[in-house]
This record gives C-alpha cells, structure tokens and sequence, in this order.
C-alpha cells in the first residue's frame, strides 16, 4: 500500500522554465511534509518542507504548495537550472511520530 | 558543522555474514534515525532514536537487524546472517529539537552488496 505516490517517474524541463513535481498521499494524518533531491551515490539532500497548517512555504526558487482537499502537494522551482538535475522525493510524517514515508521519487532532467 | 557522516560508504560481504554500520549525526542533533532504500524505491524508515533511546521499530526491522545510540550520540546499525534481499543502501538522517524538528538531514548512506 503505497501512502504516498509520485506518479510521474520523469520530467524534462527546459533551463529557465518552470519545474513543477507533484505528490499525492493517502493518509489525512500526514502532518509534515518535506522534499529532498539526491543526486547519485549521494544521501538525500533536504530542500524545503510544509506543516498541514500551512499551504504554502516558499525558499528562494522552491515553493512547496498543499491541497490537504485533494491530499496532494506539488514543487515548483523556478527558474530551473541544469544543476537542479537530480531525483526529487517527496516524504509524509504521521501525525504523533518523526518517521517520514517517502514517494518512489521524480528524475528531473532540465536541459540546457 | 560536517554534517551527518556514515562509515563504511561501501561494504560487500558474503551472505550469512554480519556487518555493522557506523553513523555520526550532527553535533547537536538529539534524534537519529535509519532508513534503507533499494533501486527505484523511496527511502523506507526502520527505525528512530531520541538521545539513547529506541522509540520506533518498523516491521521491515527484522530479527537479524539491529541498532544501538549508546549515549545518544553515534549510533550503528548490525546485520546479522546477511542475506542477498538486505543490498541496499542503508542511510542515516538526524533533526534537532526544537522549531526545525520536522526537518531530517540524511548523511551519504552506505551501500552493502550481499554476494
């Protein structure tokens, strides 16, 4: 049963444009959210992250924003650059605990 | 601040064999936890310490795994009987107390190949 789902395996975007990766969830007790992007060999780097109170936190070209209506949050990272090439995870907290379910991730590819 | 360093990076071992996993959080972190991700997966929790003590255990944690912060600090994740289904990349992450909890910093991970 997969809680939370990123059903887009891929994006291409090209260099300045919008980048928008997308996530849905299951559980209406998922209170915290967070994305990372990793880049090969390497451990998940934190990018940003979203309380359910909120449904919006931007940090300068990321913007997470939640719909809890529609259990989904999406990334927008703007302008994108070929170096925010990497795959992005997005990861969900229980209510009441610290450990994070994540989504099978999203390999953005933004070219030059 | 080094961040959250985890020893070996790499580790190949013959299966029925046990290793063992070192992992240095940030220094002032007090939570401390290990996940492992397999390809084309997400990170999956196994389990999470606050200071010395053990507050969650996933069921993927089984009998053979185990994990110790003995005071609160380092901590090492042992497999024992190694099978081939435990390749993975088994990766640390830390958060501190207070506003920024929530937030989880992951170190390199170490990637074990069970031959």
């Amino acid at each position: 049963d997969q809680q939370v789902k990123q059903n887009s395996p891929s994006l291409s975007v090209q260099e300045g444009r919008i980048s928008i990766l997308n996530c849905d969830y299951t559980n209406s007790m998922f209170d915290y959210f967070l994305w990372y992007k990793k880049y090969p060999a390497e451990g998940p780097t934190f990018l940003i992250s979203i309380s359910s109170i909120k449904d919006k936190n931007e940090d300068g070209r990321f913007t997470v924003f939640l719909n809890k209506s529609a259990k989904h949050l999406s990334l927008h990272i703007v302008p994108s650059q070929p170096g925010d090439s990497a795959v992005y995870f997005c990861a969900a907290s229980p209510s009441g605990t610290y450990k994070y379910i994540f989504g099978t991730g999203t390999r953005l590819k933004v070219l030059a | 601040d080094t961040g959250v360093s985890q020893d070996p990076r790499h580790k190949i071992t013959k299966r029925g064999q046990n290793v063992t996993f070192r992992c240095d959080p940030i220094s002032e972190h007090n939570r401390l936890y290990w996940y492992r991700q397999t390809l084309g997966q997400g990170p999956e929790f196994l389990t999470y310490f606050q200071n010395e003590a053990q507050l969650e255990k996933s069921r993927l944690l089984s009998d053979r795994f185990s994990a110790e912060r003995p005071k609160g600090s380092f901590s090492t994740l042992e497999i024992q009987r190694t099978e081939q289904g435990d390749s993975a990349m088994y990766l640390c992450a830390s958060s501190t107390r207070g506003t920024n909890s929530y937030e989880q910093y992951f170190g390199p991970g170490t990637r074990l190949t069970v031959t």
